[in-house]
């Protein structure tokens, strides 16, 4: 059974720290990943792609290690409104996408 | 406005009452899904459609259906709910053919008594 696997947290931090996740998913065919955001009882939405080479969106970077199988989302400066639970995703060629149970956010003022 | 709707978005029903849950799409998409999302369990798939007439099992496709008659609306079927399917539901939709972004619906909050 194809898995993605995330440390639930929660994670509590300050507002202005540094805070990464990672995951690791077990499909070794899996060619692209994602990462989505979800407030409390909301609908879950794409935060960023990841791209084999890694990328960078203001203060959130995602990378991608195929040979270890696992990605990591890293949080700059973390602000009060980044609180949610973060979705790693992984899409698996025919099947479709897997996602992780998530990891919860916390920053505290 | 793109987006994907669900109706309703909350319902009470009892053990047993046959119900149904909506979803439409007006992004032309041909992949829809629905999830159901519990504490600690996260999002599982229940069931998945790659195009009209076209639909799959997920992880978790026991005591529900699913039907694709027209490419916008993917509507859930609960013939016989039971309390175990109480729960939070997600209609989700995206193109094919790429690992693209999937939309998802704003949720429905299922309540079996």
């Amino acid at each position: 059974r194809k898995e993605v696997e995330q440390d639930p947290g929660p994670f509590n931090v300050p507002e202005g720290a540094t805070v990464a996740f990672n995951c690791t998913y077990s499909n070794s065919a899996s060619q692209s990943f994602f990462w989505y955001r979800q407030d409390c009882r909301k609908e879950p939405k794409l935060l960023m792609s990841v791209y084999s080479s890694g990328n960078e969106d203001g203060r959130f970077t995602a990378q991608l290690n195929r040979a270890s199988q696992y990605i990591s989302l890293l949080i700059r400066d973390s602000k009060l409104s980044d609180s949610a639970t973060y979705l790693c995703v992984a899409e698996g060629g025919n099947t479709p996408l897997v996602f992780g149970k998530g990891t919860r956010l916390s920053v505290i003022a | 406005e793109a987006q994907v709707t669900q109706n309703p978005r909350y319902l009470i029903t009892v053990t047993g009452k046959k119900l149904t849950v909506t979803c439409s799409q007006n992004m032309n998409h041909e992949y829809m899904s629905w999830y159901r999302q519990d504490p600690g369990l996260g999002l599982r798939q229940i069931y998945y459609s790659m195009n009209v007439e076209v639909t799959d099992k997920g992880d978790v496709p026991e005591g529900y259906k699913v039907s694709r008659k027209e490419k916008r609306n993917f509507p859930l079927i609960l013939e016989s709910p039971s309390p175990n399917q109480t729960s939070l539901y997600f209609c989700a939709s995206s193109l094919l053919g790429s690992p693209y972004e999937q939309y998802f619906g704003p949720g429905t909050r299922l309540t079996v008594t």
